[in-house]
């Protein structure tokens, strides 16, 4: 079965860049699923980050555009998060996860499989 | 953007109780709407897809109905290990991903 793990730097200082990774193991990457990223402040609900296909389409929550980018690494079937210019606002645990599918249509909406996440904590 | 409004914020019930949890949207979302379960320092766990499919290995006493605007989470008998937080989540044509609040179901 598909198991997700994310990995990076729990400090980051502000203004800097955070990059995460996320591998996956028990599957390949290269799949019609759709992988993404979450992220949940201290004490806060979630909060949708951006997502990613094998193909390279990428989609990024607007409040976050700019500062977004999801890729992928098909040969370490891994994807990977990075946000630029942080601050305090962005400290949170980061997950990754799975985007399954409608069971009658090809839509892709909900997490299916999710890693344990990381926290990442921006402070100088 | 579409706003996913959960009710209510905090459900106080004993184990054995029924609990009904609300999730309303600010435009129809069909039937693509899910539900997730999670507790302290855990990653949250898929419950129900498709407003009333119960995700693989989740108890039958987990259920979701509802479609369009209004959709509701129901655990007929709670277990202690339901005693979480719950969240409802759609995607709004293709693009952006929203989550309810989370409705808290403590102990009483």
């Amino acid at each position: 079965q598909v198991q997700l793990q994310e990995s990076g730097p729990g400090l980051v200082k502000p203004s800097g860049t955070l990059s995460l990774t996320c591998g996956v193991s028990g599957g390949s990457i290269i799949t019609t699923y759709w992988w993404t990223w979450v992220r949940q402040p201290p004490g806060k609900g979630l909060e949708w980050v951006g997502e990613i296909h094998h193909s390279g389409s990428t989609n990024s929550n607007p409040s976050l555009k700019s500062r977004v980018t999801v890729s992928v690494d098909k040969s370490k079937n891994q994807i990977s998060l990075r946000l630029t210019s942080v601050t305090a606002a962005d400290t949170a645990v980061y997950y990754c996860a799975r985007v399954g599918k409608a069971v009658v249509s090809d839509y892709y909406y909900y997490m299916d499989v999710w890693g344990l996440g990381t926290t990442v904590i921006v402070s100088s | 953007e579409i706003v996913l409004t959960q009710s209510p914020a905090t459900l106080v019930l004993s184990p054995g109780e029924r609990a009904t949890l609300s999730c309303r949207a600010s435009q129809s979302v069909s039937n693509y709407l899910a539900w997730y379960q999670q507790k302290p320092g855990q990653a949250p766990r898929l419950l129900i897809y498709d407003a009333s499919n119960r995700a693989t290995g989740i108890p039958a006493r987990f259920s979701g109905s509802g479609s369009g605007t209004d959709f509701t989470l129901t655990i007929s008998s709670l277990e202690p290990e339901d005693f979480a937080v719950y969240y409802c989540q759609q995607r709004d044509n293709w693009a952006l991903w929203t989550f309810g609040q989370g409705t808290k179901v403590e102990i009483k």
